[in-house]
């Protein structure tokens, strides 16, 4: 079955770069029409749909973050990256990467992984 | 940006019996609702879809209805695994917004 696996560095430091990788088993990125997404929680706070890709590579980002944000795919690896540039207390969160279908919602997920960012 | 409302913040029930749980969307969403349940140290797991359908393998017991801006969630017969944490998430509108969630605890 398809599984998603997030990794990337525990901690970042404030103002630099957050970047995280999503590794997808099971199934091929390209193959259906799926859109790959971030999507983050902050401690105590509401889950926020940073973005996603769709699997022919156009990318639609959440107002919110996106002059910060990038997000791409690497269908050698079977990956999808997230870049968060500047970044600073407010990015901490937990991470995690989804699996978008058009008409209904996001139906798998990885795991999820904590970033803090510190000054 | 549409405000994704859930009530109660939290539900006590008993096992055994039946909790509804309630969602309200700021503006119109049609039927792009769904809902998730998150158990402790979990990912999120996709439920209802299109407001009333059952995701692959959710049990009957979990029913979805509503549409535009009144949605609920509606589960029967509660057992242990279900006490956790419920979103309900539109994806009717960009960005797509998550409610802050209801937590089902045992009473």
């Amino acid at each position: 079955q398809v599984q998603l696996q997030e990794s990337g560095p525990g901690l970042v430091k404030s103002s630099e770069t957050l970047s995280l990788t999503c590794t997808v088993s099971g199934r091929s990125l390209t193959s259906g029409s799926y859109y790959w997404s971030w999507i983050r929680q902050p401690p105590g706070k509401a889950l926020e749909v940073i973005g996603y890709i769709y699997y022919t590579g156009s990318t639609n980002y959440n107002p919110s973050m996106k002059s910060r944000v990038t997000i791409s795919l690497d269908t050698s690896k079977n990956q999808i990256s997230l870049k968060v540039r500047s970044v600073t207390a407010a990015d901490t969160a937990v991470y995690s990467c989804a699996r978008g279908v058009v008409t209904a919602a996001f139906d798998i997920w990885g795991q999820g992984t904590m970033v803090t960012v510190s000054s | 940006e549409i405000v994704m409302t859930q009530s109660p913040v939290t539900l006590s029930v008993s096992p055994g019996e039946r909790a509804t749980l309630s969602c309200r969307a700021s503006q119109s969403v049609s039927s792009d609702l769904a809902w998730y349940q998150q158990r402790p140290g979990q990912a999120p797991r996709l439920l209802i879809y299109g407001a009333s359908i059952r995701a692959t393998g959710v049990p009957a017991k979990f029913s979805g209805s509503g549409s535009g801006t009144e949605f609920t969630l509606t589960i029967s017969s509660l057992q242990s695994e279900d006490f956790a944490l419920y979103y309900c998430q539109q994806y009717n509108n960009w960005p797509y917004i998550f409610g802050l969630g209801t937590k089902l605890e045992i009473k």
